[in-house]
């Protein structure tokens, strides 16, 4: 059964940096690709970039110059860094297998806040 | 950067009547298109990918249509459980742009 879980803190201070874990059971990285999305409460859905099957990335040009994803294939994680976060940042950060566009994680909740 | 509009951003509908909501992509994206539900609470879950093909215990009165720049989704006979919020989004090219959503209520 695929799953991905994301982890993470739940709370980040303007200005710092968010550090994210998308830990993945089901499948390989290497033969699939993953998405980030991000969901401020109360709004819509905002895709923030993928790391593709062969590692290499794209990113939301909205947010990429803060962003930055990779992975470490050995132990099936995919991890999202976004600097320079304000309060507009706060919001439910989900990853899913880019295709066919499912499964998704459960969401981590990420608050910035001081 | 594409961008995708959904309309209408909400409706209410009663249910067994039959509900059609629309994706209009800024410029031609051929059949690269999926739909998502997501219920309060919950995170977004796959209803059909490529514009019509309906992902994998998906109940068949949901249906996608559309090519190029003009998307559908048709709920047939709605149920109550399908009161949700409906996205589209681009696929395959990226960025994987979503829309806004469009939010149904059940009467």
């Amino acid at each position: 059964q695929v799953q991905l879980k994301e982890s993470g803190p739940g709370l980040v201070q303007p200005s710092q940096t968010l550090s994210l874990t998308c830990t993945v059971s089901g499948l390989s990285l290497t033969s699939n690709s993953v998405s980030w999305i991000r969901q401020p409460p109360g709004k819509g859905l905002e895709w923030m970039g993928v790391i593709w099957s062969n590692g290499g990335t794209d990113y939301n040009s909205a947010i990429k110059s803060r962003l930055s994803i990779s992975r470490d294939t050995s132990k099936s994680q995919v991890f999202l860094k976004m600097n320079s976060l304000q309060t507009e940042d706060t919001a439910m950060y989900f990853c899913a297998r880019a295709y066919p566009g499912t499964p998704w994680g459960q969401g981590v909740m990420v608050t910035v806040s001081s | 950067n594409i961008v995708m509009t959904q309309s209408p951003k909400s409706m209410s509908i009663s249910v067994g009547d039959r509900v059609t909501m629309n994706c209009k992509a800024s410029q031609n994206v051929g059949n690269n298109i999926a739909w998502y539900q997501q219920k309060p609470g919950q995170s977004p879950k796959l209803l059909i990918y490529y514009a019509s093909n309906r992902y994998t215990g998906v109940p068949d009165r949901f249906t996608g249509g559309g090519y190029g720049t003009d998307f559908t989704l048709t709920i047939n006979s709605v149920q109550a459980e399908d009161a949700a919020f409906y996205y589209c989004q681009r696929i395959y090219n990226s960025p994987f742009t979503f829309g806004s959503g469009t939010k149904l209520e059940i009467k």
